[in-house]
């Protein structure tokens, strides 16, 4: 089957580095996908990664290892803001060679409190 | 450039009644993806339309039905609503094409409670 773990809650201070963790066990991978979700509102795209290694954004980074099926977002400079749900997807690839769509598996997210 | 419109953004029906969900896509986007998301929960997929045909389904019954338009805005149909169907339907829009990354869009959703 297709599973994705994340913790499902996690603590910082402002200010400080946090680091969400995924793993995966799915079949067919074709990239990691990082989504921000506040409150009542739509996810937010935050990062990719199809290849090992670190993509960095700004205050966000990410990291791949397609091999330990893991990857984390590391969060710096934590701001009051950031508190939220991030979510992490794997797109897999389809059942048949006939179908060019790709679906997403998803976490349950993690939810990420930030305090003063 | 309009991102992902959803409507209504909130309803309230009764067990056995049926809902009727619309979205449009972002412009430029030709597939649609349906996503529930109960409370404190990871979006679950629910089925996705490209061309107008129903490319891939998640682990929902019949119950749930789609749609989708020649102009890519797509609909979600449930019928017999059942209490645990109460949650916030996402609609999803992106480009299936060569070179992209397949980045989802999503919209504010459809916030469904059953009573």
């Amino acid at each position: 089957g297709q599973n994705i773990d994340q913790p499902t809650e996690m603590t910082a201070t402002e200010g400080a580095i946090v680091q969400i963790n995924c793993t995966y066990q799915t079949s067919g991978f074709n990239g990691l996908f990082w989504y921000q979700q506040h409150a009542g509102e739509a996810p937010t795209f935050l990062s990719y990664n199809v290849l090992d290694g670190l993509e960095e954004k700004g205050r966000f980074s990410s990291f791949l290892s397609r091999s330990k099926g893991y990857s984390y977002l590391l969060l710096k400079e934590l701001q009051m803001k950031d508190s939220a749900s991030y979510l992490c997807a794997v797109r897999v690839s389809p059942p048949s060679r006939m179908d060019s769509n790709y679906q997403l598996i998803w976490g349950a997210g993690t939810k990420l409190i930030i305090k003063p | 450039d309009a991102g992902v419109t959803q409507s209504p953004t909130h309803l309230i029906k009764t067990r056995g009644q049926q809902v009727t969900l619309r979205c449009s896509p972002k412009s430029g986007h030709d597939t649609v993806s349906w996503y529930q998301q109960a409370l404190g929960q990871g979006p679950q997929f629910i089925f996705q339309y490209y061309e107008e045909e129903e490319r891939q389904r998640g682990n929902f019954p019949d119950r749930f039905s789609g749609h989708q338009f020649p102009n890519y805005s797509s609909e979600l149909n449930v019928n017999a609503l059942l209490l645990g169907d109460s949650a916030l339907y996402l609609c999803a829009s992106s480009f299936t094409g060569g070179g992209d990354t397949g980045e989802l869009f999503f919209g504010e959703g459809s916030r469904l409670t059953v009573l």
